[in-house]
């Protein structure tokens, strides 16, 4: 099924620790996005690449890296878990560099740093 | 700075009634607002897109309005079913803007 695709979709980390959360897509969209969401707060936008080989940062990108593999893959990096970073990541693309057309948005990695 | 508000509790009717869901936001001037559904554990679903010029939109028994001069857009879901239940989250976007900024979100639990 056409869409984006999200693994782990569940995770739990020390704090310390590192992970890489992949997302991909196969919609041909050049633009893709990394939220987290937290309860009451919505979906923040942590960074987004408008294009392949290009990522800029979004709201809250303290903690995070990121990488544009290619076209279909953009991936998430936290390289030293902090309880903070405790939530919900999801993925999403978009046909147009302006999101008019709508994100596509995968099922969500819940993590959780104790 | 930027705000989106969405009613935070949930929204509770009976099947058959007509929903109405509020979205309101300051110091933004979007090119257009988006409407999502979500399910729990499930990602946002894209449901309608309503621009700047338009005040209207509708699909199916879905209906968006948009007021720029209120800042405020509504929507509405007539004839709701227990199905309806989700919560509904929206979005503001534009041109030269790097991504859609997204609201809280509210619940709406429809009761057979």
């Amino acid at each position: 099924n056409a869409g984006v695709t999200q693994t782990p979709k569940f995770q739990v980390l020390k704090t310390g620790q590192s992970m890489t959360l992949q997302c991909a897509q196969d919609m041909n969209h050049n633009s893709m996005y990394w939220y987290r969401q937290d309860p009451g707060m919505g979906l923040r936008l942590i960074y987004y690449s408008a294009s392949e080989g290009t990522t800029d940062k979004g709201e809250v990108p303290n903690g995070y890296n990121v990488s544009r593999l290619n076209k279909r893959e953009f991936s998430l990096r936290l390289e030293s878990a902090a309880p903070s970073q405790t939530s919900v990541y999801f993925c999403a693309s978009s046909g147009t560099s302006d999101g008019a057309s709508g994100y596509t948005f995968g099922s969500g990695t819940r993590l959780t740093v104790v | 700075s930027q705000k989106i508000e969405q009613n935070s509790e949930a929204l509770n009717i009976q099947e058959g009634k007509t929903a109405t869901l509020t979205c309101n936001y300051t110091n933004y001037s979007p090119a257009y607002l988006q409407w999502y559904r979500q399910d729990p554990g499930r990602g946002p679903v894209f449901l309608l897109l309503i621009r700047e010029n338009e005040k209207e939109k509708r699909k199916e028994r879905l209906k968006v309005t948009f007021d720029t001069t209120l800042k405020q857009s509504l929507f509405h879901i007539t004839a709701s079913q227990p199905a309806d239940s989700a919560t509904y989250l929206c979005a503001l976007g534009g041109t030269g803007r790097r991504a859609l900024t997204f609201g809280s979100g509210t619940r709406l639990q429809v009761q057979p």
